[in-house]
């Protein structure tokens, strides 16, 4: 089945010490996002790639940055993870373009990350 | 700028009861999307209905139905004889028009169904 798939789905990490967490997808869509859920929160974009082209929200940490190899992978660094970026990382895809425009993202289960 | 208010915070109901989960959204943009998201305690987010501002028709599908009314900003989701199974966390979210398809996710609604 094409999917969104995210690994680890537990993720553990020590203060201040570098972690990346990874999303690949097999529905070869254009559009890839990173997004953070806190516990009984919503979650919050963080950033997302269409095609290439890398777009950050405002207010996401300079902590946090990403990267796209190819259009069926991409990457989240926590370059220095505190306590308060304990989190579930949610990943999610969707085709966009003129004439398919706002199409459902369709989700990974998530790496829950775990700081210590 | 676009927000998305889900007022109930938790509902719980008894197996086979209905429950309806309330979404009332803000936005500026005449062309705009709004999608309907479950998360089951696994945690992925499910796809469940995406709706564009010029479709007003309601929408059934088994045992769920979305009831759009553009005149009260809202889009409001009904669970019919519901299932142990339903029990999950309810998204309503809004994208705006055609070039920015970022989501605006409401608070979410955590429906506990008891059998």
């Amino acid at each position: 089945d094409a999917m969104v798939i995210q690994n680890p789905r537990y993720q553990v990490t020590q203060f201040g010490k570098p972690v990346t967490l990874s999303c690949s997808q097999t529905l070869n869509h254009n559009v890839m996002y990173w997004y953070q859920q806190k516990s009984s929160q919503a979650p919050k974009l963080l950033f997302h790639y269409y095609d290439k082209d890398f777009n950050n929200e405002a207010d996401t940490p300079d902590n946090f940055q990403s990267r796209r190899p190819n259009t069926s992978f991409c990457f989240l660094d926590i370059r220095s993870p505190g306590l308060g970026d304990a989190a579930m990382y949610l990943c999610a895809t969707s085709r966009d373009n003129e004439r398919l425009s706002n199409q459902p993202q369709h989700f990974g289960d998530g790496t829950r990350l775990s700081i210590l | 700028a676009q927000k998305v208010t889900q007022a109930q915070t938790e509902i719980s109901v008894v197996e086979k009861e209905d429950v309806t989960l309330d979404c009332v959204y803000e936005t500026r943009d005449t062309t705009y999307y709004l999608f309907w998201y479950k998360q089951p305690p696994s945690g992925e987010l499910v796809f469940l209905i995406r709706r564009n501002s010029f479709d007003e028709q309601n929408e059934i599908s088994g045992r769920y139905s979305w009831n759009f009314q553009k005149s009260t900003s809202s889009f409001n989701f009904t669970i019919t004889a519901s299932q142990v199974v339903d029990s999950a966390v309810y998204f309503c979210a809004l994208s705006p028009g055609a070039n920015d398809y970022k989501l605006s996710f409401g608070a979410g609604t955590t429906v506990t169904v008891r059998a």
